[in-house]
């Protein structure tokens, strides 16, 4: 079963306009969530992290939000930049286990000049 | 100042070969994770190490995988008698744990493992 599911496995933006990526969990036992950014043929790219005790995340151009009674979070990125074209993963971490991630399957996001 | 490394980047393997990855984490990482992606899917835990203990390691497929840390600095995945479902891309990734869950866990390019 997922317990971190991404939905849309594809958005595609105009530049400058917003992008929002979405993020569903099932574990309420998840206490921290990452978004990375994957290039093809690189490694995950660290992207913005929130606690489980806050609800909102900002670095720039990048806010996550986290919902936590609806167990969901969204990456917004504003304004969206051709560069930021990539496959965006949701990750969540489990309080007090194993410092493992579990990952959402990805959403490829295309922003178009 | 450099990242994760991971090599070889790409391996090939006929059905039964036995193979081994390598991954550099960054210098003074206390902790290591290897993660399995298959095509289409986001990566999937296999194992972690917290110097050279393996801490966990349910998300071993089988028996086949062994993982090591021997000094708690480089560590090898290796795979025996590897068959068609074991390609995908292994993922390496280290982190500066001390005792704080909340360290970020940076990701190496990974070995992209084909078996014919």
């Amino acid at each position: 079963d997922q317990q971190v599911k991404q939905n849309s496995p594809s958005l595609s933006v105009q530049e400058g306009r917003i992008s929002i990526l979405n993020c569903d969990y099932t574990n309420s036992m998840f206490d921290y969530f990452l978004w990375y950014k994957k290039y093809p043929a690189e490694g995950p790219t660290f992207l913005i992290s929130i606690s489980s005790i806050k609800d909102k995340n900002e670095d720039g151009r990048f806010t996550v939000f986290l919902n936590k009674s609806a167990k969901h979070l969204s990456l917004h990125i504003v304004p969206s930049q051709p560069g930021d074209s990539a496959v965006y993963f949701c990750a969540a971490r489990v309080q007090g286990g194993s410092e493992k991630l579990v990952f959402g399957k990805g959403t490829k996001l295309t922003v178009n000049p | 100042g450099a990242g994760v490394s991971q090599s070889p980047r790409y391996k090939v393997a006929k059905r039964g070969q036995d193979v081994a990855l390598r991954c550099d984490p960054i210098s003074g990482h206390v902790s290591l994770f290897w993660y399995q992606q298959a095509l289409g899917q986001g990566p999937e835990f296999l194992t972690y190490f917290q110097n050279e203990a393996q801490l966990d390691k349910s998300g071993l497929p089988s028996d086949r995988f062994f993982a090591e840390r021997p000094e708690g600095s480089v560590s090898t995945l290796k795979i025996q008698r590897t068959q068609q479902e074991d390609s995908a891309v292994y993922l390496c990734a280290s982190s500066a744990i001390r005792g704080i869950s909340t360290d970020t866990q940076y990701f190496g390019p990974g070995t992209r493992l084909t078996v014919l």
